[in-house]
Order: C-alpha cells, then structure tokens, then sequence
C-alpha cells in the first residue's frame, strides 16, 4: 500500500505562476518529506514536516500538513522552467526508517 | 565531497544472470536503502538496512538480495529469480529514525 499519494499526476503551467501539488496518505506518520527527481536522476530532498507542524517554508516553497484530513500540499511560488521536474511525497509512519511514496507528480513550467 | 554514489549509470543483464548494483555513503548514516522504480511511477521499496550486518526486506524483496558488511556499503544483487528486472534502481541513505533520505543518480538495469 502506499503511504502518499499525490495529486494532480501532471500540471503544466506557465513560468511565474504558483504551482500546488497535494499529497494524501492512509496511516499516522511521524513525518512527512517533500521530494523532486529530474527525468533519469536522482531524488532530491525539498523539505520535511513533521506530525506536530502545520506549515514550513524553504525559499519558494511552502508546505502545508493537515493530519485531521492525512494531506500535505506544496506550494511554489513564481515557478520557474528550472522547477519541471516530478515531485514525490513520502510519508514515514512508524518505528523504523522507511519512506512509503506516492506515484508523484509531474510538474511542467513553460518558459 | 560527501555525497552517495551509485555504480554503474547503466547496465545490461542477459536473461538468467545475476548482476550486482554498487552504493557507496561518506555521509557516516546508519541506515540505507534500496529502490525500485518503473517508468511514470513512485519508488517501492526492495531492502533497508538500519545497521552494519543487519537488513530487512521490503514491500517487493523477491528476486533481490542485499548485504552490509561495512557502514558506507550497500550492494544489491538482482538475481535470475527477478521475472522482470528491467527498471530505475535507487539506493539512498539516512540518519535518525525517519529523518531526510539522500539518494544516489541511480542505475538503470536493462535485460537484453
């Protein structure tokens, strides 16, 4: 079962437009972490929340955790073409290290 | 510089070998991990490892196999039991409990 999914699958919008992707999960977490992988590479980290926060920002982005509802969004302000890229949430709900993620998102800004 | 590293970018497997994915930390973490990923989805988790010479199956271990002899070593071995091994493969590491996961630029394992 997968502990985050993410939603739109895809978004395409036009540079210096906000995009927002949401997250949504079943079971408790401890944390949740925000992540982006550029097509053939590497994850990268974004940003973690943790159960007890209900927004952080890192620069241009903004997320949010609502653990009532078991969703997270994330917020880029003024995207930019650098920022196409798909991006995953991954949820750590227990008493070991693991990381359950969703299927992602797939985010395109046009220049 | 610290980092995490993956070996090789690419590889190509014959049906019925068996092929052994390299991942290397200097980050000093005690937990690593191995994943899988097929085109246009999410990333399932195949082994962990908390400690040195201790590791423990994921959602898909069938077809796999891991060891952890050193702290900074995590090989994967995609065995001939793995029905359909062709896919992205990506190992990352971690600290405390649930912290930040850092990945490596991933292989990418093809069968010929």
């Amino acid at each position: 079962s997968q502990q985050g999914e993410e939603d739109p699958q895809a978004l395409s919008i036009q540079e210096g437009e906000n995009a927002t992707m949401n997250c949504s999960y079943k079971t408790s977490i401890n944390n949740l972490q925000w992540y982006r992988q550029n097509s053939g590479r590497g994850l990268v980290h974004l940003i973690l929340i943790r159960s007890n926060e209900r927004e952080k920002h890192s620069g241009r982005l903004r997320v949010t955790l609502d653990t009532s509802k078991k969703s997270s969004s994330l917020l880029i302000t003024a995207s930019r073409a650098a920022d196409t890229a798909s991006y995953f949430c991954g949820g750590n709900g227990g008493s070991n290290y693991k990381l359950t993620f969703g299927k992602g998102t797939l985010l395109t800004v046009n220049p | 510089d610290g980092g995490i590293t993956q070996s090789p970018k690419y590889l190509f497997r014959k049906e019925g070998q068996n092929v052994t994915l390299s991942c290397e930390q200097n980050l000093n973490h005690d937990a690593m991990y191995w994943y899988r990923q097929d085109p246009g989805q999410g990333l399932r988790l195949i082994y962990y490892s908390q400690i040195v010479n201790d590791f423990q199956k994921g959602d898909i271990a069938e077809g796999y196999s891991v060891s952890r002899e050193k702290k900074e070593s995590f090989p994967l071995t995609v065995t001939s039991a793995q029905k359909n091994p062709t896919a992205f493969y990506l190992c990352a590491s971690g600290g405390l409990a649930g912290d930040t996961q850092y990945f490596g630029p991933g292989t990418r394992l093809t069968v010929l």
